[in-house]
């Protein structure tokens, strides 16, 4: 089946410093990438979609200078969070859409969780 | 996208069905219902989904009513690895522009030994 490889899995950084994530669609061309954030016992928030080739459409609140987004093949997308601050510390999911996966059309990454101190 | 409900937490027994409940009221007549679940730290991994028939695959059940505006999914045989945050989407299947997943809290199941 699909598969979307995340790395890394965990990341601790330093206040004001910046943070790539990777999200790799590993055997489908992903089209359109998503990125959510998981705060501690909360549900996935859609930070933003992106389409491969475009800019990134941001959720209302998010801010698109903080939180990077690059989509530059249909394989690849990144997050960079960016001056990170202890707030931003979460769970980050990237999730990818594509034509090869399906009716279902979604396959999930394994997750980051992102640590600022 | 449709809203959903669902309760905020269940237990059930190991070895024992699971049966989640869903509503979705709103539900227009092109959504399908998806669900997903959740296990602590990890991605969502897919389950199952259906449009207005019952559907069955090697995870679970999904049982539809006629008027499309509830569901139920059942895991026939809960086990302990089955704990996990579970979430109902009603969503089109077509790959438009316009379609994402959006998360409402879910169900957060318990099984218990």
């Amino acid at each position: 089946g699909a598969v979307v490889s995340q790395h890394p899995s965990r990341v601790i950084c330093k206040s004001g410093t910046s943070v790539k994530i990777e999200c790799r669609s590993l055997d489908f061309q992903a089209t359109t990438m998503f990125w959510y954030r998981q705060f501690p016992k909360q549900s996935l928030m859609l930070m933003a979609t992106s389409n491969e080739g475009s800019k990134a459409t941001y959720e209302q609140g998010v801010e698109k200078d903080k939180f990077l987004i690059n989509h530059a093949s249909l394989t690849l997308s990144t997050l960079t969070v960016t001056s990170a601050h202890p707030e931003d510390s979460s769970f980050y999911i990237c999730s990818a859409r594509g034509l090869q996966v399906g009716i279902n059309g979604y396959t999930f990454g394994s997750g980051t969780r992102l640590t600022v101190v | 996208d449709a809203k959903t409900t669902q309760p905020t937490s269940m237990d059930c027994a190991e070895g024992r069905a699971a049966n989640l409940p869903c509503n979705h009221s709103t539900i227009s007549g092109n959504e399908y219902v998806y669900w997903y679940r959740q296990i602590h730290s990890q991605g969502p991994q897919y389950i199952i989904h259906g449009l207005k028939n019952n559907e069955t695959n090697e995870m679970a059940s999904l049982i539809i009513t006629e008027d499309r505006k509830s569901s139920t999914l059942i895991l026939p045989h809960a086990t302990l690895r089955d704990t996990a945050v579970y979430y109902c989407i009603v969503r089109v299947a077509v790959k438009t522009s316009y379609d994402k997943v959006i998360f409402g809290p879910g169900t957060s199941l318990s099984v218990i030994p």
